[in-house]
């Protein structure tokens, strides 16, 4: 049974900062990831899907890197913003396509 | 234009009554999903349809019933709430295409509250 997990639980990071939040599962055999974002109250957004075949997938300030033999994944962050603030989430899915998601990452920036 | 859209967003009602949880996606995708959200944020898939069938159902009590009408539409019924369904639903859809492509969308959520 594929298990997800991400670390740190929560994070924060003065304005400007760099950072790095890490998405670990268990079964390699995976045909993507993906990365969400979800603001308090709110749905989640999809920031970016890595297919097993790539390496990295980027969009503006975010970085997405796969290394399936290891079983790991980042969410590189570029210059980070107060309007960056949200929790992250990682996910893979199943033989049916459905989602087992991590517990997600809280990351605040401050100003 | 809304891509995958839920009614209600909110939803009070007491232990014990029916109700349902509409979800309409607009993107011609061909498998659609619930997933609850439970008070420590945890995210876990409920169902999933393809095309109008049933493909997945994860140890869901029978008191929750998934429907499809048509592929674009994937409603949820629960009879008798319990004061443990209370959580946040989301419905989310994915297109059938090539393999690794399997891009999720999500509605905006339905917060249920049991009292």
């Amino acid at each position: 049974k594929q298990e997800v997990t991400q670390i740190p639980a929560a994070l924060s990071v003065p304005e400007g900062e760099n950072l790095v939040l890490n998405c670990s599962f268990t079964d390699s055999a995976i045909y993507n990831l993906q990365w969400f974002r979800q603001d308090p109250g709110k749905g989640l957004t999809s920031l970016l899907l890595i297919q097993s075949s790539q390496r990295e997938q980027t969009s503006g300030r975010l970085n997405a890197s796969l290394d399936k033999s290891s079983g790991r994944s980042t969410l590189y962050i570029a210059a980070s913003q107060p309007g960056d603030s949200a929790t992250y989430l990682c996910a893979v899915p199943g033989s049916a396509r459905q989602l087992t998601f991590g517990s997600g990452t809280q990351l605040t920036v401050l100003p | 234009d809304t891509a995958v859209s839920q009614t209600p967003k909110y939803l009070v009602t007491q232990m014990g009554n029916d109700k349902s949880i509409k979800c309409e996606q607009n993107l011609g995708h061909d498998t659609m999903y619930w997933y609850k959200q439970d008070s420590k944020k945890f995210l876990k898939i409920m169902f999933s349809y393809n095309n109008k069938e049933l493909i997945i159902n994860e140890t869901v009590p029978n008191r929750f019933s998934p429907k499809s009408p048509d592929k674009a539409h994937l409603n949820l019924h629960i009879n008798s709430l319990e004061l443990g369904d209370s959580a946040v639903y989301f419905c989310a859809s994915s297109p059938r295409d090539r393999a690794g492509t399997n891009e999720q969308f999500f509605g905006p959520g339905t917060r249920l509250t049991v009292l």
